[in-house]
């Protein structure tokens, strides 16, 4: 199974661009690579996904390496409400498994 | 509206009993999941199921029994043999492309 590796912490002022990478450095062909945010003991919340191509949705963007051992989760102008653990996920293609990485818990500062 | 259900967000047991979480999904999801979190930590896989009678173990699927009997349905039982059950349980359902959690139980066992 794909593993994901994520910084444990980062911090972004208010405003600017925050940038999540996570190291996916084994993962095969039809696996996708999803990104999701935990605020405070809820149910994670679903941000985008991708394949092989850039994604952007309203919420974010995601880019992939070319060789597609890691990936970047941009958050073009980050709020407070950001704040956040922020999971990349692998989704293996045949057992539909989600496996989960360790997490970097962004903190937002004003 | 459709989404993922887990009741209920609170449960309190006493030590050696049996307790059933529940998570219902009316999004047509073939895949479904039970993680379990603890204080500080990532997302820890428990069971999956990616088709009605059928499941898998996770990485932690010790002391913890699951059924699939509805495309809809998904109930975790936390047993006795489970050591350590206090936690924040969360339940997700995935189709293709698309992941989504519900909100999580608390069990607090005392």
């Amino acid at each position: 199974d794909a593993k994901t590796t994520q910084p444990t912490s980062m911090d972004c002022a208010e405003g600017r661009a925050a940038n999540l990478p996570c190291n996916h450095s084994t993962i095969s062909g039809n696996e996708y690579v999803y990104w999701y945010r935990q605020i405070h003991s809820q149910g994670p919340q679903y941000i985008i996904h991708g394949l092989k191509n850039n994604e952007t949705n309203e919420m974010a963007s995601l880019i992939i390496t070319e060789d597609r051992k890691s990936s970047t989760l941009i958050l073009p102008h980050a709020t407070l409400r950001d704040t956040a653990v922020y999971y990349c996920i692998v989704r293996h293609y045949n057992t539909d498994k989600l496996i989960f990485g360790t997490g970097t818990r962004l903190q937002v500062f004003p | 509206d459709g989404g993922i259900t887990q009741s209920p967000k609170y449960l309190f047991r006493k030590e050696g009993q049996n307790v059933t979480l529940s998570c219902e999904q009316n999004l047509n999801h073939d895949a479904m999941y039970w993680y379990r979190q603890d204080p500080g930590q990532g997302l820890r896989l428990i069971y999956y199921s990616q088709i009605v009678n059928d499941f898998q173990k996770g990485d932690i699927a010790e002391g913890y029994s699951v059924s699939r009997e509805k495309k809809e349905s998904f109930p975790l039982t936390v047993t006795s043999a489970q050591k350590n059950p206090t936690a924040f349980y969360l339940c997700a359902s995935s189709r293709d492309t698309e992941a989504f959690f519900g909100q999580g139980t608390r069990l607090t066992v005392v």
